[in-house]
């Protein structure tokens, strides 16, 4: 079944931009979707369809997908964006729906 | 705003069942799919499976297959998984999650999940 990667954790100062990946084989050709949870909260989307924001969801937040390596690049961060966060995408060989490990994003 | 309201938390013994429910509130089912996600306790978030109302189509992590039941009642807009045989490793926060393009699942990310309901599985 498709695997994908993602850092246990991820640390950056204030005002630093953070880059979390996810890797998998040919990654590239996929349409990835990433998810940001706070402790005690649902996930929600911040990222969709590789680049796109959806409404609300401040422009500091991007992606980028090729290759064997998706990421997602938060720009400026805020005390308010630690968070674990996890990327998605849909393996057609098994029609199933699969999950990266998640990266805990630490504010220092 | 559209909302996905789920039922509330469940003790059940080990070899018992659960059903959980997900109702949509401002908006109705068949535009979009039903996925089941789960968490345990300190984990990352594992897919269940899911339901597209409009064709009433399923598709199942192996994982899971023959456990878990999902289901959609187009008329109440509401969605219910049932996953059997429970045992302690089921323990776990269970969502549900709207996914927005029911046609090509390529691009059906999740938009709106409900609050989560903790299913703890103990003798």
């Amino acid at each position: 079944s498709y695997v994908l990667t993602q850092p246990p954790s991820v640390s950056v100062a204030p005002g630093q931009t953070a880059s979390i990946t996810c890797g998998g084989k040919n990654i590239g050709s996929e349409s990835v979707h990433w998810y940001q949870q706070k402790p005690g909260q649902a996930p929600g989307l911040v990222v969709f369809d590789d680049s796109d924001r959806p409404s609300g969801i401040p422009e500091r937040f991007s992606g980028s997908n090729s290759g064997n390596t998706a990421t997602l690049t938060i720009s400026r961060v805020e005390a308010g964006d630690e968070a674990d966060y996890y990327c998605h995408v849909w393996d057609s060989s098994s029609d199933h729906v699969v999950f990266g490990g998640g990266t805990k994003l630490t504010v220092l | 705003q559209v909302q996905l309201v789920q039922s509330g938390a469940e003790v059940k013994k080990p070899g018992s069942s659960v059903k959980v429910s997900c109702k949509a509130s401002g908006d109705t089912f068949n535009r979009y799919t039903i996925n089941w996600v789960r968490q345990a306790p300190g984990q990352g978030l594992e897919w269940m499976g899911r339901i597209v109302p409009v064709f009433g189509t399923t598709n199942y992590a192996q994982k899971f297959q023959g456990r878990v039941t999902i289901t959609a009642d187009e008329s109440t807009g509401t969605g219910y998984m049932d996953l059997s045989s429970l045992r302690s490793e089921d323990t776990a926060v269970y969502y549900c999650a709207r996914g927005w393009n029911h046609l090509r699942p390529t691009y059906d990310a999740f938009d709106i999940w409900g609050q989560g309901t903790m299913v703890t599985v103990s003798s």
